[in-house]
Order: structure tokens, then C-alpha cells, then sequence
């Protein structure tokens, strides 16, 4: 168990609507991750973030921004939620310190955008 | 750019019967990291195992081994004696040298039937 929580575990909402998610990890690990899971793309990555208000962009960050501004925190905002954007979200952390390449990874929310 | 690609979507086996998930890789980096990941039906992902490039060694884990060949960018992992609570979806997964941007294959659908 890594310690990982995300809230909330599933939610729908309205297209045009803003949506926050939330990452929340115990064991103050340095690096947080955010993926959005599809049928056949498996994950994705949006954004990382490598500490407290630093960030940086993944494969598919588009209509997506983060934010950090706690070690144990990492948001992930929809501005303005589209029906493209339904999808499982994870979050994950990955442990700092030589030989610490594994990601660890929340239960995942399930996100419907009608 | 990298790429992962599991070209099987779904493999269906009978229990005892051993099974072998492929899973080629892309990347121009000389250094690199393969994983494995398991998604049971609950939906959460599991760390199986991870590989750097440059240890070629195969592993084996009770009924799980993994075969590492460079030389064909491949990365395929084995099941033996498959059980019923093998059924899950896997994901292959290749990062870079920081183990910041993960990617991952589409996933291969395992359905074991008793």
C-alpha cells in the first residue's frame, strides 16, 4: 500500500463545468503523477509534478492543468469539462532515491461527463 | 519517440495451461526501464516487476518469469500453470532515464477459465 487516496472515487458532471480531482499521498513522496485511462491506450500521462509548485506536461495535457502546492497534494483541474475527457483518472507517486523507477498507483476516479 | 506495443488484445487459456504475454518496445535512449503492471477486475494496478536496460538477466517469481531481450526490443512476460486469479488485464510499460514519463502498452486481456 502506497499510500495513495483520490477523491472523488467516481463522478459525473455536465460538459462546460469545471471538475477538480484530487491526489493525496501519506509517505511524502517527491514525485506525483497524473494518467487518464482509455479503451486501447491504456495509460496515459497528463502531468507530473518532481516537488512543491513544480510541474511539467505529459503526453496529453491539453484541457488539463495541475497544481501542487503541498507535498502530499496534487490537483488536477478540467477548466471546462468536454465529453472526450470522460475517462478513469490515477494518480501515482514514485518513491525518491537511487534505483526508485516504480510508480505506485491510487484507486482511480471515474470521471463521466454527460 | 517512445512506443510499447502488445499486439495481443485478449488471449483466453484453461487453468494449468502456461501463457505468454508479448510486449515489443521503441526508444532511442540508451538507458530505459521496462515494467509490468497488473489491473485485476477491481480495477486497481499492481507493480509487477520493473527491468533497466542494461541487465539483460531473466527473472522468475514463483509462477511469473520475465524474458528480457534487447536485441529484439522485446520484453514478454510468462505464466505458468495459470490460475484463475491470473485473469486481469496487463500492461507493459517503458520509461526514460529519470522514470518520469512512463508509457504504456494498450494491455493484453488475460481470461483464465477453470
Amino acid at each position: 500500500d502506497a499510500g495513495i487516496t483520490q477523491s472523488p472515487r467516481h463522478k459525473v458532471t455536465e460538459t462546460g463545468t469545471p471538475v477538480t480531482l484530487r491526489c493525496h499521498q501519506t509517505e511524502n513522496h517527491r514525485y506525483m503523477y497524473w494518467y487518464r485511462q482509455d479503451p486501447g491506450h491504456g495509460l496515459r500521462l497528463i502531468h507530473y509534478s518532481y516537488g512543491v509548485k513544480d510541474t511539467d506536461k505529459g503526453e496529453v495535457s491539453d484541457g488539463y492543468s495541475v497544481s501542487r502546492s503541498k507535498t502530499e497534494d496534487f490537483l488536477l483541474t478540467l477548466e471546462s469539462a468536454t465529453s472526450s475527457q470522460t475517462s478513469v483518472y490515477f494518480c501515482a507517486i514514485r518513491a525518491t532515491g537511487t534505483g526508485n523507477y516504480e510508480q505506485y498507483f491510487g484507486p482511480g476516479t471515474r470521471l463521466t461527463v454527460t | 519517440a517512445q512506443k510499447v506495443t502488445q499486439a495481443q488484445t485478449e488471449i483466453s487459456v484453461v487453468e494449468k495451461e502456461d501463457v505468454t504475454l508479448d510486449c515489443v518496445y521503441e526508444t532511442r535512449d540508451t538507458t530505459y526501464y521496462l515494467f509490468w503492471y497488473k489491473q485485476p477486475p477491481s480495477g486497481e494496478l499492481v507493480f509487477l516487476i520493473r527491468r533497466n536496460s542494461f541487465d539483460e538477466q531473466n527473472e522468475i517469481s514463483g509462477r511469473y518469469s520475465w524474458n528480457f531481450q534487447k536485441s529484439t526490443s522485446s520484453f514478454n512476460f510468462t505464466i505458468t500453470a495459470s490460475q484463475v486469479v491470473d485473469s486481469a488485464v496487463y500492461f507493459c510499460a517503458l520509461s526514460e532515464l529519470f522514470g518520469n514519463k512512463l508509457v504504456f502498452g494498450a494491455g493484453t486481456i488475460l481470461r483464465v477459465k477453470s
